[in-house]
Protein backbone atom coordinates (compact mmCIF):
# COMPACT_ATOMS: atom_id res chain seq x y z
CA UNK A 1 0.00 0.00 0.00
CA UNK A 2 1.40 3.53 -0.97
CA UNK A 3 1.96 5.65 1.74
CA UNK A 4 3.62 9.06 3.03
CA UNK A 5 4.96 9.78 6.56
CA UNK A 6 5.96 12.99 7.33
CA UNK A 7 8.44 14.00 10.29
CA UNK A 8 8.39 16.04 12.86
CA UNK A 9 4.88 16.38 13.24
CA UNK A 10 5.52 20.17 14.53
CA UNK A 11 9.14 22.05 14.31
CA UNK A 12 10.05 25.51 16.26
CA UNK A 13 13.31 27.14 15.13
CA UNK A 14 14.52 30.27 15.71
CA UNK A 15 15.37 32.87 13.18
CA UNK A 16 17.96 31.71 11.44
CA UNK A 17 18.21 28.13 12.54
CA UNK A 18 18.61 25.82 9.96
CA UNK A 19 16.87 21.87 9.91
CA UNK A 20 15.20 19.79 7.81
CA UNK A 21 11.83 18.36 7.49
CA UNK A 22 11.78 14.40 6.77
CA UNK A 23 9.29 12.86 3.83
CA UNK A 24 9.29 8.79 4.31
CA UNK A 25 7.50 6.89 1.14
CA UNK A 26 6.18 3.33 0.16
CA UNK A 27 5.55 3.78 -3.65
CA UNK A 28 5.26 1.03 -6.05
CA UNK A 29 5.97 2.63 -9.07
CA UNK A 30 7.21 6.22 -8.32
CA UNK A 31 5.95 9.19 -10.76
CA UNK A 32 7.08 12.44 -8.74
CA UNK A 33 7.45 13.68 -4.90
CA UNK A 34 5.76 16.40 -4.18
CA UNK A 35 6.21 19.52 -1.70
CA UNK A 36 3.82 21.69 -0.99
CA UNK A 37 3.50 24.89 2.13
CA UNK A 38 -0.50 25.17 3.54
CA UNK A 39 -0.74 28.34 4.80
CA UNK A 40 -3.82 28.79 7.69
CA UNK A 41 -7.05 28.97 5.65
CA UNK A 42 -5.05 28.58 2.41
CA UNK A 43 -4.54 25.78 -0.18
CA UNK A 44 -1.60 24.26 -0.57
CA UNK A 45 0.91 25.91 -2.68
CA UNK A 46 3.26 23.66 -4.91
CA UNK A 47 6.88 24.38 -4.38
CA UNK A 48 9.04 21.54 -6.00
CA UNK A 49 8.56 17.70 -7.83
CA UNK A 50 11.13 15.06 -7.78
CA UNK A 51 11.05 12.67 -9.93
CA UNK A 52 14.42 10.29 -9.54
CA UNK A 53 16.83 9.13 -6.85
CA UNK A 54 19.45 12.16 -6.42
CA UNK A 55 17.58 15.13 -7.62
CA UNK A 56 17.83 18.25 -6.09
CA UNK A 57 15.69 21.58 -5.96
CA UNK A 58 16.33 24.92 -4.65
CA UNK A 59 13.89 28.21 -4.05
CA UNK A 60 15.44 30.59 -1.83
CA UNK A 61 15.56 29.55 1.50
CA UNK A 62 14.43 25.78 0.58
CA UNK A 63 16.24 22.79 -0.94
CA UNK A 64 14.45 19.57 -1.53
CA UNK A 65 16.22 16.19 -1.98
CA UNK A 66 15.01 12.81 -2.97
CA UNK A 67 16.31 9.22 -2.23
CA UNK A 68 14.71 5.90 -3.31
CA UNK A 69 12.78 5.55 0.39
CA UNK A 70 12.54 9.81 1.25
CA UNK A 71 12.92 13.21 0.56
CA UNK A 72 14.32 16.28 2.28
CA UNK A 73 13.53 19.65 2.72
CA UNK A 74 16.00 21.76 4.30
CA UNK A 75 16.16 25.18 5.32
CA UNK A 76 18.33 27.54 5.30
CA UNK A 77 18.53 30.36 7.39
CA UNK A 78 14.93 30.79 8.05
CA UNK A 79 12.88 33.52 8.52
CA UNK A 80 9.36 34.14 10.52
CA UNK A 81 7.45 34.23 7.15
CA UNK A 82 8.53 30.91 6.03
CA UNK A 83 6.26 29.38 8.91
CA UNK A 84 3.62 27.36 7.62
CA UNK A 85 2.71 23.55 7.65
CA UNK A 86 4.69 21.66 4.51
CA UNK A 87 3.02 18.65 2.88
CA UNK A 88 4.41 16.18 1.10
CA UNK A 89 3.19 14.08 -0.99
CA UNK A 90 3.68 10.92 -4.04
CA UNK A 91 2.20 10.16 -7.49
CA UNK A 92 2.63 6.44 -7.77
CA UNK A 93 1.56 3.92 -10.50
CA UNK A 94 -2.22 4.30 -9.59
CA UNK A 95 -1.46 8.42 -10.59
CA UNK A 96 -3.69 9.61 -7.53
CA UNK A 97 -1.70 12.01 -5.25
CA UNK A 98 -0.91 10.57 -1.72
CA UNK A 99 -0.34 12.84 1.16
CA UNK A 100 1.73 12.87 4.27
CA UNK A 101 -0.22 14.55 7.66
CA UNK A 102 2.48 17.44 7.23
CA UNK A 103 4.87 19.11 9.48
CA UNK A 104 3.80 22.81 10.95
CA UNK A 105 6.63 24.99 10.97
CA UNK A 106 7.46 28.15 13.34
CA UNK A 107 9.94 29.80 13.13
CA UNK A 108 10.42 32.99 15.96
CA UNK A 109 12.13 35.92 15.34
CA UNK B 1 0.96 26.89 -12.80
CA UNK B 2 -3.10 27.61 -12.23
CA UNK B 3 -5.13 30.04 -10.97
CA UNK B 4 -8.18 28.41 -9.12
CA UNK B 5 -11.15 29.98 -7.12
CA UNK B 6 -13.92 28.06 -5.14
CA UNK B 7 -16.87 29.67 -3.50
CA UNK B 8 -18.00 30.08 -0.80
CA UNK B 9 -14.75 30.33 1.33
CA UNK B 10 -16.60 28.77 3.99
CA UNK B 11 -19.81 27.95 5.80
CA UNK B 12 -21.85 26.85 8.46
CA UNK B 13 -23.96 24.89 7.79
CA UNK B 14 -27.15 22.84 9.32
CA UNK B 15 -27.37 19.12 10.47
CA UNK B 16 -29.31 16.88 7.55
CA UNK B 17 -28.74 19.91 4.90
CA UNK B 18 -26.99 20.40 1.65
CA UNK B 19 -23.80 22.46 0.62
CA UNK B 20 -22.57 22.93 -3.52
CA UNK B 21 -19.14 24.12 -3.59
CA UNK B 22 -17.89 25.72 -6.42
CA UNK B 23 -14.34 25.52 -8.61
CA UNK B 24 -13.28 27.79 -10.90
CA UNK B 25 -9.99 27.29 -13.37
CA UNK B 26 -8.19 30.16 -15.54
CA UNK B 27 -8.28 27.77 -18.59
CA UNK B 28 -9.06 24.45 -19.70
CA UNK B 29 -8.28 20.81 -17.84
CA UNK B 30 -8.95 17.90 -18.63
CA UNK B 31 -9.45 16.27 -15.18
CA UNK B 32 -10.34 18.05 -11.82
CA UNK B 33 -9.73 16.74 -8.62
CA UNK B 34 -11.75 17.26 -5.20
CA UNK B 35 -10.01 16.65 -1.70
CA UNK B 36 -11.21 16.69 1.82
CA UNK B 37 -8.48 17.90 4.15
CA UNK B 38 -9.94 16.94 7.99
CA UNK B 39 -8.11 18.68 10.99
CA UNK B 40 -4.97 16.83 11.56
CA UNK B 41 -5.61 14.48 9.02
CA UNK B 42 -3.64 14.28 5.45
CA UNK B 43 -5.51 15.49 2.05
CA UNK B 44 -7.59 12.58 1.01
CA UNK B 45 -8.73 12.42 -2.63
CA UNK B 46 -12.75 12.23 -2.75
CA UNK B 47 -13.25 11.60 -6.31
CA UNK B 48 -11.60 12.83 -9.96
CA UNK B 49 -14.48 14.78 -12.52
CA UNK B 50 -13.83 14.21 -16.34
CA UNK B 51 -16.19 16.35 -18.34
CA UNK B 52 -18.59 14.67 -20.25
CA UNK B 53 -18.31 11.86 -17.56
CA UNK B 54 -19.40 10.17 -14.52
CA UNK B 55 -16.93 11.34 -11.51
CA UNK B 56 -14.65 8.53 -10.46
CA UNK B 57 -15.00 8.17 -6.79
CA UNK B 58 -12.33 6.92 -4.39
CA UNK B 59 -13.07 3.92 -1.41
CA UNK B 60 -14.55 5.30 1.31
CA UNK B 61 -16.68 8.03 -1.00
CA UNK B 62 -20.25 7.51 -2.64
CA UNK B 63 -22.07 9.61 -5.47
CA UNK B 64 -25.05 10.37 -3.39
CA UNK B 65 -23.22 11.22 -0.56
CA UNK B 66 -20.58 13.64 -2.87
CA UNK B 67 -22.67 14.04 -6.21
CA UNK B 68 -20.09 16.23 -8.64
CA UNK B 69 -20.98 18.12 -11.79
CA UNK B 70 -18.46 19.14 -14.73
CA UNK B 71 -20.34 21.02 -17.02
CA UNK B 72 -17.68 22.54 -19.23
CA UNK B 73 -13.55 22.36 -19.10
CA UNK B 74 -12.91 25.41 -16.38
CA UNK B 75 -15.68 24.39 -13.75
CA UNK B 76 -16.59 21.90 -11.44
CA UNK B 77 -19.08 21.50 -8.84
CA UNK B 78 -18.78 19.35 -5.77
CA UNK B 79 -22.08 18.59 -2.92
CA UNK B 80 -21.82 17.66 0.36
CA UNK B 81 -25.69 15.96 0.86
CA UNK B 82 -27.07 15.28 4.29
CA UNK B 83 -24.89 16.80 6.09
CA UNK B 84 -23.14 15.44 9.96
CA UNK B 85 -20.86 16.94 12.28
CA UNK B 86 -18.49 14.62 11.12
CA UNK B 87 -18.20 16.29 7.06
CA UNK B 88 -16.66 19.54 8.81
CA UNK B 89 -13.71 19.59 7.04
CA UNK B 90 -11.81 21.74 4.20
CA UNK B 91 -12.93 20.42 0.44
CA UNK B 92 -10.20 21.77 -1.87
CA UNK B 93 -10.80 21.91 -5.45
CA UNK B 94 -7.29 20.88 -7.66
CA UNK B 95 -6.29 20.39 -11.05
CA UNK B 96 -3.34 18.59 -12.85
CA UNK B 97 -1.27 21.08 -15.32
CA UNK B 98 2.17 20.03 -16.86
CA UNK B 99 2.38 17.01 -14.87
CA UNK B 100 1.94 19.33 -11.46
CA UNK B 101 -1.55 19.35 -8.95
CA UNK B 102 -2.39 22.72 -8.08
CA UNK B 103 -5.15 23.27 -5.42
CA UNK B 104 -7.56 26.34 -4.89
CA UNK B 105 -8.22 28.24 -1.31
CA UNK B 106 -10.49 25.33 -0.04
CA UNK B 107 -13.72 25.83 1.19
CA UNK B 108 -14.05 25.48 4.98
CA UNK B 109 -17.32 23.94 5.99
CA UNK B 110 -18.67 23.55 9.66
CA UNK B 111 -21.77 21.33 10.31
CA UNK B 112 -23.44 22.19 13.34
Amino acid sequence: EDQVTQSPEALRLQEGESSSLNCSYTVSGLRGLFWYRQDPGKGPEFLFTLYSAGEEKEKERLKATLTKKESFLHITAPKPEDSATYLCAVRGSQGNLIFGKGTKLSVKP
Amino acid sequence: SAVISQKPSRDICQRGTSLTIQCQVDSQVTMMFWYRQQPGQSLTLIATANQGSEATYESGFVIDKFPISRPNLTFSTLTVSNMSPEDSSIYLCSVERASEQFFGPGTRLTVL
